[in-house]
């Protein structure tokens, strides 16, 4: 199957700073990148949906001054959080759909991003 | 509001049980529809998924679901359960033709006594 993979797997940061998280298609074309949240013992929260070339689209609620999102090619988005709280302290997951062999646009998932903001 | 519903936020099962475990969706239109697992410390995974043709759609590691579209209903079974089954999961749908977006249950966690 497809492969995503995200960097950092997890990160440490001060209050204040800004993180930036990678997630890459490694082995396919990704047209449209979605990027998750996931609170503990909860499900997935789509925060924004981004399509290669141009602006993400933000869910309610989600602040698009704060998340950062840039999908400048179809096999790479960044997802950057400026301005870092503790309350910023989550998984953040990516996904990536792209068209495979097969015509099925299936979204694959990377492995997740610890982030841990003090 | 489009929503999906999954029944069981816990079960708890013995090896060999039989296991099924509830989707429910609230959208009138043609859907997409997944069961994604979270093993213990790893990334997401698909089970299996449903686009179209045959309702009973067979996935990875002896799962099956079953599409009743007059239940809106997309249940996840596994005749005999492992150990190794121990995991979370979780339910989505998305409509049909859009930007395949993913609403996703609130998760089942599935615990098998060894």
């Amino acid at each position: 199957g497809a492969v995503v993979s995200q960097h950092p797997s997890w990160v440490i940061c001060k209050s204040g700073t800004s993180v930036k998280i990678e997630c890459r298609s490694l082995d396919f074309q990704a047209t449209t990148m979605f990027w998750y949240r996931q609170f503990p013992k909860q499900s997935l929260m789509l925060m924004a949906t981004s399509n290669e070339g141009s602006k993400a689209t933000y869910e309610q609620g989600v602040e698009k001054d704060k998340f950062l999102i840039n999908h400048a090619s179809l096999t790479l988005s960044t997802l950057t959080v400026t301005s870092a709280h503790p309350e910023d302290s989550s998984f953040y997951i990516c996904s990536a759909r792209g068209l495979l062999a097969g015509g099925d646009n299936e979204q694959f998932f990377g492995p997740g991003t610890r982030l841990t903001v003090l | 509001a489009q929503s999906v519903s999954q029944h069981n936020h816990h079960v708890i099962l013995s090896e060999a049980a039989s296991l099924e475990l509830g989707c429910n969706y609230s959208y009138g239109g043609t859907v997409n529809l997944f069961w994604y697992v979270q093993y213990p410390g790893q990334h997401l995974q698909l089970l299996l998924k449903y686009f179209s043709g045959d309702p009973l759609v067979k996935g990875i590691k002896g799962f099956e679901a079953e599409f009743i579209k007059s239940k809106f209903s997309f249940n996840l079974r596994k005749p005999s359960v492992q150990w190794s089954d121990t995991a979370e999961y979780f339910c989505a749908v998305t409509p049909s033709g859009g930007n395949y977006q993913l609403i996703w249950g609130a998760g089942t966690k599935l615990i098998i006594k060894p």
